[in-house]
């Protein structure tokens, strides 16, 4: 069965500085991967998504993240982080041949500080 | 705003009983995902429908039913609630089934007492 471990639970950094969301999958198929943001009192939004090719995946908002078979991971990073990036950041994978089943990690608490 | 709604935003209800969910999907997409965020359990897919029918399944429990209707709205019906159904239940639309973006609503907050 798959399954998504976002490894930090809370990520606190300063206005400016990079950031890294981790998140590590496991599954015995080929998958897609995702990264969603939920801001306060809201609905999940697409930041970014790894369907084939490239393993480097911009997004929105100038995030982007990197596809690592070899290490099962697709971490979500940012050089220069705002305050308005302050949120909660899901990762999430599907089976290729099940697309339509989105597995959500725990997520991940961005605070960013001015 | 995703073009996704649900209503209503809140519910309060005793257990035992019954509720209804509704959600519209954006205009012009034909898939329907139902998901649970809970703090025991997370964000978990419940149900899919694509454009009437029952597309996909996941941990959804037997007293939760959903339907998808001919014109593309959705309703997620929880019967016999229990305090663990306490959760906020999220709807998502695509345009179609597969690998598609999709589009989540603001949710709806239920508590059970």
């Amino acid at each position: 069965a798959q399954s998504v471990t976002q490894l930090d639970s809370q990520v606190p950094v300063f206005e400016e500085a990079p950031v890294e969301l981790r998140c590590n999958y496991s599954s015995s198929v080929s998958v897609y991967l995702f990264w969603y943001v939920q801001y306060p009192n809201q609905g999940l939004q697409l930041l970014l998504k790894y369907l084939s090719g490239s393993t480097l995946v911009k997004g929105i908002n100038g995030f982007e993240a990197e596809f690592n078979k070899s290490q099962t991971s697709f971490h979500l990073r940012k050089p220069s982080v705002h305050i308005s990036d302050t949120a909660e950041y899901f990762c999430a994978v599907s089976d290729i041949g099940d697309a339509d089943k989105l597995i959500f990690g725990t997520g991940t608490r961005l605070q960013v500080f001015p | 705003d995703s073009g996704v709604t649900q209503t209503p935003k809140h519910l309060i209800t005793a257990t035992g009983q019954r509720v209804t969910l509704r959600c519209s999907p954006r205009s012009g997409d034909l898939s329907v995902y139902w998901y649970q965020q809970s703090l025991d359990q997370g964000l978990q897919f419940l149900i899919q429908y694509y454009n009437g029918e029952e597309r996909a399944k996941g941990n959804i429990l037997e007293r939760f039913s959903a339907q998808q209707f001919p014109d593309l709205h959705s309703e997620l019906n929880l019967s016999s609630l229990e305090l663990g159904d306490s959760a906020l239940y999220f709807c998502a639309s695509s345009v179609a089934s597969g690998n598609y973006e999709q589009y989540f609503g603001p949710g709806t907050r239920l508590t059970v007492t």
